[in-house]
């Protein structure tokens, strides 16, 4: 069974508008990353944050992590075009064993 | 520098053959995954490297599907008397320590179609 759930599943948004991805999991992490894939190919990692940490930026990207509610966020602000693409999160419960996906949120920016 | 990459990039087999698919890690990067991803859905891990040996190959179907890294660095995923379900992008990353700590580098994928 997957470890991450996303949702939603799928969100449509207009260029400049702020997105935001939610991730759900079951049991214990030590961390969770987000990427994002294109095309059904190739996943770029985005932001890896630690179960100590509670919010991470990168650039336009902002991750929040609530271990206590099993959730983490991923917020793209004033998104373009080019941000359209699948975005996972992933978490591990071992040091790197059994690395978890879920099954992704497919994000759609208007022109 | 060359970032991870896999051959074939599609591959198109018949049921029952067997199949091999490689993966060119980053050189020197220690950890490498291997994952299957079915359209429409997250990639779904099958086996975890850290250097020569599996750490966990838990996610493995069956016993049709292994996996070998003997030097450490070039991997290779064997699929013997393929199904049709086996169809999917089947794609590996490497990362420089352990993958749960360390960003994971992934490769373009391969596609595999079982006819």
């Amino acid at each position: 069974s997957q470890q991450g759930e996303e949702d939603p599943q799928a969100l449509s948004i207009q260029e400049g508008e702020n997105a935001t991805m939610n991730c759900s999991y079951k049991t214990s992490i030590n961390n969770l990353q987000w990427y994002r894939q294109n095309s059904g190919r190739g996943l770029v990692h985005l932001i890896l944050i630690r179960s100590n940490e509670r919010e991470k930026h990168s650039g336009r990207l902002r991750v929040t992590l609530d271990t206590s509610k099993k959730s983490s966020s991923l917020l793209i602000t004033a998104s373009r075009a080019a941000d359209t693409a699948s975005y996972f999160c992933a978490t591990d419960r071992n040091y790197g064993q059994n690395f978890v996906f879920g099954p992704g949120t497919r994000l759609s920016v208007l022109p | 520098g060359a970032g991870v990459s896999q051959t074939p990039s599609n591959k198109v087999t018949e049921k029952g053959k067997y199949v091999e698919l490689r993966c060119d890690p980053i050189s020197g990067h220690t950890a490498l995954y291997w994952y299957r991803q079915s359209l429409g859905q997250g990639p779904e891990f099958l086996i975890y490297f850290q250097g020569t040996g599996a750490a966990d190959d838990s996610g493995l179907p069956n016993d049709r599907f292994f996996a070998v890294r003997p030097e450490g660095s070039v991997s290779t995923l064997k699929i013997q008397r393929t199904e049709r379900g086996d169809s999917a992008v089947y794609l590996c990353a490497s990362s420089l320590l352990r993958g749960g700590t360390d960003t994971q580098y992934f490769g373009p994928g391969t596609r595999l179609t079982v006819l």
